[in-house]
């Protein structure tokens, strides 16, 4: 069975960096062909892409947040990183990860996501 | 950069009718595209992906169609538990950029 977990703070002030980990279970990132991704939802608002990292390292981001956003993995912990710079109320969202079973495949196992609000 | 389109935003129709989302690529993406449901509340749900390959245990009423620039996500027959916001979602390998959502409730 598939599981994964996102974890962090719930509450971060504006310009502050955002941290969070995404647990993982029931597969590998040493596995060729795997990925794991972090979307986010503002409140009300649509599902937005962040980041994207493979099994062998390489890092897709989304071009309008990749100065601020830098994903990495630990496979030891079967966990990945996502941090995010300067945090903005307009950051406010809930913030999932999910994996991608192949290179080119959409997301198909999520973690329940996590809440994160920015305010001073 | 990519950027996805959805047609209607949002609909109201009967239990029974036939629904059908619209999603438009700014460029062509092959068959990479994939539909998902969210219900209210609730994580998102991989429908359909390669355009037309639907999932394993989601019903056959959904059907995905479409390539290059254009793609249409149809339920034939709308359910109460079909009430939901269908995101599609291009996933080449350098980008998952997803659209904006049509979200679907009952008349």
């Amino acid at each position: 069975q598939i599981t994964l977990k996102e974890s962090g703070p719930t509450l971060v002030k504006p310009t502050q960096t955002l941290t969070l980990t995404c647990t993982f279970s029931g597969f590998s990132l040493t596995t060729s062909g795997v990925g794991v991704g972090w979307i986010r939802q503002p409140p009300g608002e649509a599902l937005e892409w962040l980041a994207l990292i493979y099994w062998d390292d390489d890092r897709r981001y989304s071009p309008s947040l990749r100065s601020r956003l830098t994903i990495t993995k630990d496979t030891s912990k079967n966990q990945v990183v996502l941090t995010m710079t300067n945090m903005d109320p307009v950051d406010t969202a809930t913030y999932y990860c999910a994996q991608s079973k192949y290179y080119a495949f959409p997301f198909d196992n999520w973690g329940q996501g996590t809440l994160v609000t920015v305010s001073s | 950069d990519i950027q996805m389109t959805q047609s209607p935003s949002s609909l109201s129709a009967s239990v029974g009718d036939r629904v059908t989302i619209t999603c438009r690529a700014s460029q062509g993406i092959s068959n990479y595209l994939a539909w998902y449901q969210q219900k209210p509340g609730k994580v998102p749900n991989l429908l359909i992906r390669a355009a037309s390959t639907l999932q394993s245990g989601v019903p056959s009423r959904f059907s995905g169609s479409g390539s290059g620039t254009d793609f249409t996500l149809t339920i034939s027959s709308l359910q109460p538990e079909d009430v939901a916001t269908y995101y599609c979602q291009n996933y080449n390998s350098a980008r998952f950029t997803f659209g904006p959502g049509t979200k679907v409730d009952l008349k």
